[in-house]
């Protein structure tokens, strides 16, 4: 049981829009920042989304993040084949045991 | 190129010990925190361990607190993992991973290893 919490599936057509959940609490995502990595099956994971909606360079702008109170979503507009991948939240979970958290991921199917 | 190559994994018995071993290129190793990420067989992503550029502070999961102990040395840029009292549950992919930020507070995990594999079994 991850203490952020994903769906564990997603899907979407080619060019459509789909949004990824991450659910949390106020010991992490409420008052810290939120990460977002991509990883293709098969290859370590990639920087996708750091401090809620900054993008590291060479990541489309297709790609945007957004955090409200203890939830943050992941945004993929403009669909491709090649965003088919699991993606993960993570963010620093400040409590007594500080420690990094990641969702469960979701996995992206393009139809 | 910056560069992070894992290397130490393997096959070990319940109970026993490794040495994970992550050399850090192209990229100034002592001003970079890092960590140690782990994935499970067809699982997602496990945090294990933090390090900060002075090793004054560091961090763990609480699944490996106790067992398994972060370090590095600036000289010959390398990230280790010491790994003791090895349980089944440990077999994964141990990922070295470069921290962007972060100093105190863990930030952006933004150079990812390949990953080596750990296997614990009898």
């Amino acid at each position: 049981q991850s203490v952020l919490t994903q769906p564990p599936s997603a899907s979407g057509t080619p060019g459509q829009r789909v949004t990824i959940s991450c659910s949390g609490s106020s010991s992490n995502i409420e008052r810290n920042y939120v990460y977002w990595y991509q990883q293709v099956p098969g290859t370590a994971p990639k920087l996708l989304i750091y401090r809620d909606n900054q993008r590291p360079s060479g990541v489309p702008d297709r790609f945007s993040g957004s955090k409200s109170g203890a939830s943050a979503s992941l945004a993929i507009s403009g669909l491709r084949s090649e965003d088919e991948a699991d993606y993960y939240c993570a963010a620093w979970h400040d409590s007594l045991s500080a420690h990094v958290v990641f969702g469960g991921g979701t996995k992206l199917t393009v139809l | 190129e910056v560069q992070l190559v894992e290397s130490g994994g393997g096959l070990v018995q319940p109970g026993g010990s490794l040495r994970l071993s992550c050399a850090a290129s192209g990229f100034t190793f002592n001003t970079y925190s890092m960590h140690w990420v782990r994935q499970a067989p067809g699982k997602g992503l496990e945090w294990v361990s933090y390090i900060i550029g002075s090793s004054r502070t560091i961090y763990y999961a609480d699944s490996v607190k106790g067992r398994f102990t972060v370090s590095r040395d600036n000289v010959k840029n390398s990230l280790y993992l010491q790994m003791n009292s090895l349980r089944a549950e440990d077999t994964a992919i141990y990922y070295c991973v470069r921290d962007f930020y972060g100093d105190y507070v863990p930030d952006a995990l933004d150079i990812w290893g390949q990953g080596t594999m750990v296997t614990v079994s009898s």
